[in-house]
């Protein structure tokens, strides 16, 4: 069984450009979680996909969105970008059946 | 409201010895507890978790976690600490009701030949 693949691995940005990230679940899983991870704040929790509906969100300003699509593929888009904004970006599909998160490797963000 | 506390960022133990990585948390709900481990440049794993049934849980690689709902604590605990479990472990919290979980702010270990 594949597991969480987020593309690309990494990506240099220049600030005020805007980028998208790309997160493929687990085959069979509907709920798909984004997560910004920096030295600094830790593991915060961006927006939550279930069903192409986003259901939970975090703190973050407008300029970070995301969708899910019908095959519960989900991109994640933030724009006009801040030197703030280089992290690490996690996606998690979730299995509800076990309560169970499966992270992917991550997207490296730098913004220069 | 809901929270997660690791209470030490850094352990270092010397491999053989046995592993304690504290966790405190609050919330509202009875919540599911994990632990999850990042290797550098990897995503998380999950070790174990706790969703409210037996108390202590065992999870992967031989790490084991006490739920302590008086103490509102679950400690992950490895009898003997092997030089591959050098990595950041972040205690996770799970309020229910939808995916938006609380990460604690993780604790780095380091294992000493």
């Amino acid at each position: 069984k594949a597991g969480v693949t987020q593309t690309p691995r990494y990506l240099i940005k220049t600030r005020g450009q805007q980028v998208t990230l790309s997160c493929s679940p687990i085959s069979g899983h509907r709920s798909v979680s984004w997560y910004q991870q920096t030295p600094g704040q830790g593991l915060q929790f961006l927006f939550e996909y279930f069903s192409e509906t986003q259901r939970n969100k975090g703190n973050f300003p407008g300029r970070f969105s995301g969708r899910q699509f019908s095959n519960s593929r989900s991109e994640m888009n933030v724009s006009t970008l801040e030197l703030g904004d280089s992290a690490l970006y996690l996606c998690a599909s979730y299995d509800y059946r076990n309560t169970e998160a499966f992270f992917g490797q991550g997207t490296r963000l730098t913004v220069v | 409201a809901q929270s997660v506390t690791q209470l030490d960022s850094h352990v270092s133990v010397s491999e053989g010895t046995p592993v304690l990585l504290r966790c405190n948390y609050s919330s509202s709900y009875s919540p599911s507890l994990f632990w999850y481990v990042q290797h550098p440049n990897k995503g998380l794993q999950l070790l174990l978790k706790y969703t409210s049934a037996a108390t202590l849980v065992k999870g992967i690689n031989g790490f084991e976690a006490e739920f302590k709902k008086s103490e509102t604590s679950f400690h992950l605990t490895k009898p003997s600490a092997h030089m591959s479990d050098a990595a950041e472990y972040f205690c996770v919290v799970d309020p229910g009701g939808g995916f938006k979980t609380i990460f604690g702010a993780g604790t780095r270990l380091f294992v000493k030949a």
